[in-house]
């Protein structure tokens, strides 16, 4: 049972450059969230999916764009990157988007842009 | 004012200490509380849910004070496998919003030493 899986570990973008992290989980949870984390910032909310169908903006959605392509998988597209948006990623998911279950992360993706 | 605060410490006690760690939330019709702990550049796991009559598990013992509004987890005979960033964790209501969703705080960080 891999829980939830996100691709790719690693990378490294030029300004200007676009790519999208994808991420998958495999427990049937309906929703699914992406956070992004700073030094001394702690996570901080870009998007979520309360459920499959639906999505909404976090507390940091400028720059970012997000798909809920199935139940399944979760994607975040930078469209054009920025060096403020190196930072670690991490997707999570939860049974419900009530806020009241624990969230399940993957092992992050980490980005770098130059 | 963040909706939730964490001393970041960092703590610094030797194995077998007991460590206290406490968080105080903004939002009084919070509903779910949660314990989740961080490995360096690793993911948040969740370590403990977080229950009005207080829980423990094992070493570990969490309390919730709803009229002070905060949360404490306690951490007896610290090993050095303990050592990790600790993180508080709400569940929210939106203004506006029928879903709540999770605020992280920014996290304690806990060093055991032999």
């Amino acid at each position: 049972n891999a829980g939830v899986t996100q691709t790719p570990k690693f990378q490294v973008l030029k300004t200007g450059q676009s790519m999208t992290l994808q991420c998958a989980q495999d427990m049937n949870h309906n929703s699914m969230y992406w956070y992004r984390q700073d030094p001394g910032m702690g996570l901080r909310l870009i998007y979520y999916s309360a459920s499959e169908g639906t999505t909404d903006k976090g507390e940091v959605p400028n720059g970012y764009n997000v798909s809920r392509l199935n139940k399944r998988e979760f994607s975040l597209r930078l469209e054009s990157a920025a060096p403020s948006q190196t930072s670690v990623y991490f997707c999570a998911s939860s049974e419900k988007g009530s806020g009241n279950q624990p969230q399940h992360f993957g092992d992050g993706t980490r980005l770098s842009i130059l | 004012r963040k909706e939730v605060e964490q001393d970041p410490g960092p703590f610094n006690v030797p194995e077998g200490a007991t460590v206290a760690f406490n968080c105080t939330y903004s939002n009084s019709a919070s509903q779910s509380f949660f314990w989740y702990r961080q490995d360096c550049r690793k993911e948040p796991k969740l370590l403990m849910s977080v229950y009005s009559s207080g829980n423990e598990d094992g070493r570990f013992t969490a309390q919730l004070n709803r009229a002070s509004q905060y949360i404490s987890l306690l951490i007896r005979d610290s090993k050095l496998s303990d050592s990790a960033t600790y993180l508080c964790v709400v569940n929210i209501r939106d203004r506006g919003s029928t879903l709540g969703r999770l605020y992280f705080g920014r996290g304690t960080q806990l060093t055991v030493w032999p």
